[in-house]
């Protein structure tokens, strides 16, 4: 059990373009998700912090417009990365939590590069 | 403010053999949890083991098992019976828990990682 998914889980786009990615929990529901983004051989960042039906919160230095997170059910999150540009390129990871539960499932990653 | 530090970029064992990551970690709070996660190639996270700051014993989980030394601040990871397979990217992490009584938890902060090579 536990699952997470993520679609796609590459994605090549062109530069000023948008690009969808989603997350999902295939067996649970998720009442917080979470968004990170990884660069080669570097740690996860955490971007923001959603919580279903609420605005999500992100971290410091994060754009809220460029990177436009929804989770509208217990069970599906999105992150839109709005006008791409090639430095957005990344590997992003998105993450569920159960209520009252300390694990985090992670999805597989969604790696994005911007031409 | 949580930091977490990996102080090993990389590291190499033989196959067979144990070999232990290092982990140390700053907090003020005194409820945490503290977590271990493998990075293969693939991108995938795989959840290796958990370690609460109340647990009273390390944490085991078959192969791996966590060297909780509190005072210390230090949560170091040992695999035991290295395997190729094993070799992966390796990270730490920690969650503090919310205000007294709550059930939410904070986020997870994440160190920088340790390369794991394991030789035949």
């Amino acid at each position: 059990g536990a699952v997470v998914s993520q679609h796609p889980s590459w994605v090549i786009c062109k530069s000023g373009t948008s690009v969808k990615i989603e997350c999902r929990s295939l067996d649970f529901q998720a009442t917080t998700m979470f968004w990170y983004r990884q660069f080669p051989k570097q740690s996860l960042m955490l971007m923001a912090t959603s919580n279903e039906g609420s605005k999500a919160t992100y971290e410091q230095g994060v754009e809220k417009d460029k990177f436009l997170i929804n989770h509208a059910s217990l069970t599906l999150s999105t992150l839109t990365v709005t006008s791409a540009h090639p430095e957005d390129s990344s590997f992003y990871i998105c993450s569920a939590r159960r209520a009252g539960d300390y694990e985090q499932y992670f999805g597989p990653g969604t790696r994005l590069t911007v031409t | 403010a949580q930091k977490i530090t990996q102080t090993q970029p990389g590291m190499f064992v033989q196959e067979k053999e144990a070999v232990t990551l290092d982990c140390t970690y700053d907090t003020s709070d005194q409820s945490y949890g503290l977590f271990w996660y493998k990075q293969p190639s693939s991108g995938e996270m795989i959840f290796l083991i958990y370690q609460g700051s109340y647990d009273e014993q390390n944490a085991t989980e078959g192969r791996y098992s966590l060297n909780f030394q509190k005072a210390r601040k230090s949560a170091n990871l040992v695999i035991s019976a290295s395997q190729l397979g094993d070799s992966a990217m390796y990270f730490c992490a920690m969650r503090e828990r919310r205000a007294a009584g709550g059930t939410s938890y904070g986020k997870l902060t994440f160190g920088q990682g340790t390369i794991l090579t394991v030789h035949p």
